[in-house]
């Protein structure tokens, strides 16, 4: 079966450090997102990207984070100066034609910001 | 309170007993869908029930849907220690393209 895969799947940075994180989304969907999920919390919706552009975007997705779709088969999210609060699961998801179809998700990157 | 909340938080049942899980929404919905989560892994996607559904089934699952009352609940039957993990909602907002996960509900199945 078709899957969203991510790397690195654990990354440690120092504070102020740029990250990006990397994804392979399913090869023909159309909706790209990353959720984050900070340990023992819920999952939190950070960006949607449709179109070779962002549709959509929670007030956590400020300026220090950025995505690309730089090849037509990567998804990647940068985080440009990182912060303690960042350290976070970052999961990438892919759904395919239509908002209404089901959105899969990778097994995520963990990041650890020191 | 936020959109796609599950209750109970957590549930602790013995092996082969059936498992209900709910989840309240705030938003008008496209989808609903219902993943699991084993402790440190990635979200597994279970089953999607669309807005015009009332109920749906898979395997041991079955989800149902009640959008007058914004709220779904996952049963899953005849438990097994296999499905000890995280169970999240998650409610899709039609306009916004995005689903909005709750808490989760943290299933304890005992041997």
């Amino acid at each position: 079966e078709p899957e969203v895969t991510q790397t690195p799947s654990h990354q440690v940075t120092q504070m102020g450090q740029e990250v990006i994180l990397r994804c392979v989304p399913i090869s023909n969907h159309l909706y790209f997102y990353w959720y984050r999920q900070i340990l023992g919390q819920k999952v939190e919706f950070l960006v949607s990207f449709y179109n070779n552009e962002i549709s959509e975007k929670s007030e956590i997705f400020d300026d220090q984070f950025s995505v690309e779709r730089p090849d037509g088969s990567n998804f990647t999210l940068k985080i440009r100066s990182t912060k303690l609060e960042d350290s976070a699961m970052y999961f990438c998801a892919s759904s395919g034609q239509g908002r209404g179809n089901t959105i899969y998700f990778g097994e995520g990157s963990w990041l650890t910001v020191v | 309170s936020q959109q796609g909340e599950e209750d109970p938080q957590a549930l602790s049942i013995q092996e082969g007993e059936n498992a209900t899980m709910n989840c309240s929404y705030k938003t008008s919905i496209n989808n609903l869908q219902w993943y699991r989560q084993n402790s440190g892994r990635g979200l597994v996607h279970l089953i999607l029930i669309r807005s015009n559904e009332r109920e749906k089934h898979s395997g041991r699952l079955r989800v149902t849907l009640d959008t007058s009352k914004k709220s779904s609940s996952l049963l899953i039957t005849a438990s097994r220690a296999a499905d000890t993990a995280s169970y999240f909602c998650a409610a899709l907002n039609t306009n916004a393209g995005k689903s909005t996960f709750g808490d989760g509900t943290t299933l304890t199945v005992k041997p």
